[in-house]
C-alpha cells in the first residue's frame, strides 16, 4: 500500500488566495483526520470524518477553513481566504474502524507558507 | 480538557545508551496512547500503541509502557542508535468512542556516534 497520499507537497502562496490541500487515505480505511502542526502550538485536530461524514469539527480554527470528503478515497481541506498566520505544515491520517482502538496513519504532509 | 506534556524536551545521548522518554497526561479516562516518531521535514511514524486496559507494549528494542490511573507513559529504547535520532511524540485518544487525539509536544532525540 502507498500509505496516506497528500498533495502539493509544499504550497506558497499570497494573503487572501484561495488554497486546497488534498488526501488520499489508505484503501479500506474509513476515517480521516486532518491536522496542523506548528512550532507554537504543537499538532493540533482540525476535523475527523468517519465513513465519509464529519464527526468533530471543533479543532477548526474559523470560518475560513472547510473541509470535505465527497467519498471514501478522498479529502480536501480548503482555506479561503489565507492568511500569514495559516501558515504551517498540514497532515492527514487516517485509520481502520475509526474509533477508540485503532492507530492513525500520517500522510508526509503539505508545508503551507502564506505570504 | 486534556494536556499532554512530554519529559525533557530535548535529549542528546551517545550511542549505545538505553534511555527513556516521558509522557504524562492530566484526564486518565483514555481509551489509548500512540507513540510516534517524526523526522524532519517528515509525517509521523507510528512506533507503537498501547490500549487503555494494557500496561505495556513492546516491538524491537522499543518498550512502551502505561500507567492510566497516574496518568503517564514512558518509551524505553535500548541500545540506541543515530538512525534513532529524530523527535518523538506521545498522543492519547479521548475517552469516548469518537475521542480524538491529543499531541505532547514532542522530544527532540540525538544520538551520536
Amino acid at each position: 500500500d502507498a500509505g496516506v497520499i497528500q498533495s502539493p507537497r509544499h504550497e506558497v502562496t499570497e494573503m487572501g488566495q484561495e488554497v486546497t490541500l488534498r488526501c488520499k487515505p489508505i484503501s479500506g480505511h474509513n476515517s480521516l483526520f486532518w491536522y496542523r502542526q506548528t512550532m507554537m502550538r504543537g499538532l493540533e485536530l482540525l476535523i475527523y470524518f468517519n465513513n465519509n461524514v464529519p464527526i468533530d469539527d471543533s479543532g477548526m480554527p474559523e470560518d475560513r477553513f472547510s473541509a470535505k470528503m465527497p467519498n471514501a478515497s478522498f479529502s480536501t481541506l480548503k482555506i479561503q481566504p489565507s492568511e500569514p498566520r495559516d501558515s504551517a505544515v498540514y497532515f492527514c491520517a487516517s485509520s481502520l474502524g475509526g474509533f477508540s482502538y485503532n492507530e492513525q496513519f500520517f500522510g508526509p504532509g503539505t508545508r503551507l507558507t502564506v505570504l | 480538557k486534556q494536556e499532554v506534556t512530554q519529559i525533557p524536551a530535548a535529549l542528546s545521548v551517545p550511542e549505545g545508551e538505553n534511555l527513556v522518554l516521558n509522557c504524562s497526561f492530566t484526564d486518565s479516562a483514555i481509551y489509548n496512547l500512540q507513540w510516534f516518531r517524526q523526522d524532519p521535514g517528515k509525517g509521523l511514524t507510528s512506533l507503537l500503541l498501547i490500549q487503555s486496559s494494557q500496561r505495556e507494549q513492546t516491538s524491537g528494542r522499543l518498550n512502551a509502557s502505561l500507567d492510566k490511573s497516574s496518568g503517564r507513559s514512558t518509551l524505553y529504547i535500548a541500545a540506541s542508535q543515530p538512525g534513532d535520532s529524530a523527535t518523538y511524540l506521545c498522543a492519547v485518544k479521548g475517552g469516548t468512542s469518537y475521542g480524538k487525539l491529543t499531541f505532547g509536544q514532542g522530544t527532540i532525540l540525538t544520538v551520536h556516534p
